[in-house]
């Protein structure tokens, strides 16, 4: 079974900091990431993807993918309160035809 | 929830009772999908299809059938229901995979307890 990794949290950060979530994936040929983000007793929400090497940006929110490592992560700049919720990081499998979800990381931002 | 209806959204069963929960899409998508989401195990893949009367099983698929016999509903049927399957159960849609632009969007789940 092909796995993603994350850390389950929770992690605390103070707000306007940068939060930093972090995700391993086995398969490498995985060729799609996602985040999603997800308020308790609430679904999950695409909030980013990414499908090459490098940085993609989308206001506060910064996906990093590095294949070559198996990693990719999620920055959140300028942390606000809003932002507590647990973030599922996914990845496709190498048929691109399912995603995987990691068990997600509980993100708390602290005034 | 990008035009995705879950019913019911709240049940509560008791063991050995069979047991349906509904997806209805009004995004004319062709693939969807049913999870359940426990604590510690993040989501977990029950059965999916990509298509009408398509259907294949995903990781979690014992004690679970599906159907679809029309584009917008995929309905998921747990046969007779076990404590086990207790969890929250979210259906998503896809309009595409393989390729790289494969996202889902989920619906609002529904919560079943079975005691």
């Amino acid at each position: 079974q092909k796995e993603v990794e994350q850390n389950s949290g929770p992690l605390s950060v103070p707000e306007g900091a940068i939060a930093s979530l972090n995700c391993t994936y086995s398969d490498r040929g995985s060729q799609s990431f996602f985040w999603y983000r997800q308020y308790s007793g609430k679904s999950p929400e695409l909030i980013m993807f990414i499908y090459s090497n490098g940085d993609k940006e989308d206001g506060r929110f910064t996906a990093q993918l590095n294949k070559a490592s198996q990693y990719v992560s999620l920055l959140i700049r300028d942390s606000q309160p809003s932002d507590s919720a647990t973030y599922l990081c996914a990845v496709t499998d190498s048929s691109a035809s399912k995603i995987i979800f990691g068990s997600g990381t509980r993100l708390s931002i602290r005034p | 929830d990008a035009g995705i209806t879950q019913s019911p959204r709240h049940k509560v069963t008791e063991t050995g009772t069979p047991v349906t929960l509904r997806c209805h899409q009004t995004e004319n998508h062709r693939y969807m999908y049913w999870y359940r989401q426990d604590p510690g195990h993040g989501l977990r893949l029950i059965h999916y299809s990509y298509g009408v009367k398509d259907t294949d099983k995903g990781e979690v698929s014992d004690g679970y059938s599906v159907s679809r016999s029309k584009t917008e509903d995929f309905l998921l049927t747990l046969e007779s229901a076990t404590s086990s399957q207790t969890s929250v159960y979210f259906c998503a849609i896809s309009d595409r995979v393989g390729g790289l632009k494969n996202e889902q969007y989920f619906g609002p789940g529904t919560r079943l307890t079975v005691t």
